[in-house]
């Protein structure tokens, strides 16, 4: 079964660092773009950051530009989002997704989430 | 970057009746177009892509249809499990990628 699982979120004060994980499994890790989309409270979803299967190439949303770095393991079948400078409006449930092939796709396989809580 | 709406924000409509949700994109997205449904609590789970096929496991009932800025969902008689949140996406010009806000479907 394809699986994707988060972890490592949590509170963290204003200006904090967090590394999110999310381990793969039930497929070839490598050979599959995949991202990070989040979802404030009682809000829609945005889209975050996103990485290609080799690792070589990345992109992200200009509201986490500068602060947010994905990378992924794909000896490990792990992808990570180090999150630096948190705010407030940082704060949501993060979802990991497997896009359907490469970064020219929809996100076929999604996590369960892992909750970013940045307040003092 | 291409703004996705949704109409309407919510949809009311009774079991068993058919149900039209409506996306519209700010610029030609072709059918690089996704549509996803979400409840309460859980991840959002993939319905449509590329405008019109369907997941691997989604019903008959659900069918997507539009190219280029004008987008629909439809499912022809509602379940009850049908009863969530809805959201349209792109995946033609990115960075970014971008969802619509979505459409409520509740109960009638």
């Amino acid at each position: 079964e394809v699986q994707l699982l988060e972890s490592g979120g949590g509170l963290v004060q204003p200006g904090g660092s967090l590394r999110l994980s999310c381990a793969a499994s039930g497929f070839t890790f490598s050979s599959y773009a995949v991202s990070w989309v989040r979802q404030a409270p009682g809000k829609g979803l945005e889209w975050v950051s996103a990485i290609s299967g080799s690792g070589g190439s990345t992109y992200y949303a200009d509201s986490v530009k500068g602060r947010f770095t994905i990378s992924r393991e794909n000896s490990k079948n792990t992808l990570y989002l180090l999150m630096n400078s948190l705010r407030g409006e940082d704060t949501a449930v993060y979802y990991c997704a497997k896009l359907y092939g490469s970064l020219y796709e929809a996100f076929d396989i999604w996590g369960q989430g892992t909750t970013v809580t940045v307040s003092s | 970057e291409i703004v996705m709406t949704q109409s309407p924000a919510t949809l009311s409509v009774s079991p068993g009746e058919r149900a039209t949700l409506s996306c519209r994109a700010s610029q030609s997205v072709s059918s690089n177009l996704a549509w996803y449904q979400q409840k309460p609590g859980q991840a959002p789970r993939l319905l449509i892509y590329a405008a019109s096929s369907r997941a691997t496991g989604i019903p008959a009932r659900f069918s997507g249809s539009g190219s280029g800025t004008e987008f629909t969902l439809t499912i022809s008689s509602l379940q009850s499990e049908d009863f969530a949140v809805y959201y349209c996406q792109q995946y033609s010009n990115w960075p970014p990628y971008t969802f619509g806000q979505g459409t409520k479907l509740e109960i009638k």
